[in-house]
């Protein structure tokens, strides 16, 4: 089973600042199935990023992905008070597919 | 538009069991994989089991091996997941997964 570990457990930061969010995996993800998603209170998680780099339908140009084999990093360039939230990365190309325990991004 | 519509939580005792039911609309259902995810109160994702388009390929988290079986109807846009042998630890939102598409979960809590 693939770990994920996500750095750190919780960033705080301030409106119009950068956000950079790391995913590190145990071993190679295959072919950079990683994905990113953004949780809020009460709702469903919705993706972001996959293939560790391309954006989801309907994301703004704000948030990019990054990275290949262990390392992977989401980037918000520009923080929107909308964007605090609970970030999570996963990898869907091993089975068991599995998940980082989860970035909090709070308001500072 | 892609809808998920989960069903089949509620509560139940230790050693009991439930069918979660998954209403898929808005895409070709039988040309993807499913998934169901989970999550405990309070707590992070956790990918429980998927199946293939054809339902020849399924996989679990080994914490369900065993007690949970996934299923599809795919001339019912349908996906199911049968879960035996509940424990406390089971306790979660269970949530229908495809193509980056999440629905909004059903509440299983498993409590004497």
């Amino acid at each position: 089973e693939i770990v994920l570990t996500q750095s750190p457990g919780t960033l705080s930061l301030s409106p119009g600042e950068r956000a950079t969010l790391s995913c590190r995996a145990s071993q190679s993800v295959s072919s950079s199935y990683l994905a990113w998603y953004q949780q809020k209170p009460g709702q469903a998680p919705r993706l972001l990023i996959y293939g560790a780099s391309s954006r989801a339908t309907g994301i703004p140009d704000r948030f990019s992905g990054s990275g290949s084999g262990t390392d992977f990093t989401l980037t918000i360039s520009r923080l929107e008070p909308e964007d605090f939230a609970v970030y999570y990365c996963q990898q869907y190309g091993n089975s068991p597919q599995t998940f980082g325990q989860g970035t909090k991004l709070e308001i500072k | 538009e892609v809808q998920l519509v989960e069903s089949g939580g509620g509560l139940v005792q230790p050693g009991g069991s439930l069918r979660l039911s998954c209403a898929a609309s808005g895409f070709t259902f039988s040309s993807y994989w499913m998934t169901w995810v989970r999550q405990a109160p309070g707590k992070g994702l956790e990918w429980v089991a998927n199946i293939k388009q054809d339902g020849s390929e399924k996989y679990y988290v080994d914490s369900v091996k065993g007690r949970f079986t996934i299923s599809r109807d795919n001339a019912k846009n349908s996906l199911y997941l049968q879960m035996n042998s509940l424990r406390v630890e089971d306790t979660a939102v269970y949530y229908c997964a495809s193509h980056g598409y999440w629905g909004q979960g059903t509440l299983v809590t498993v409590s004497s």
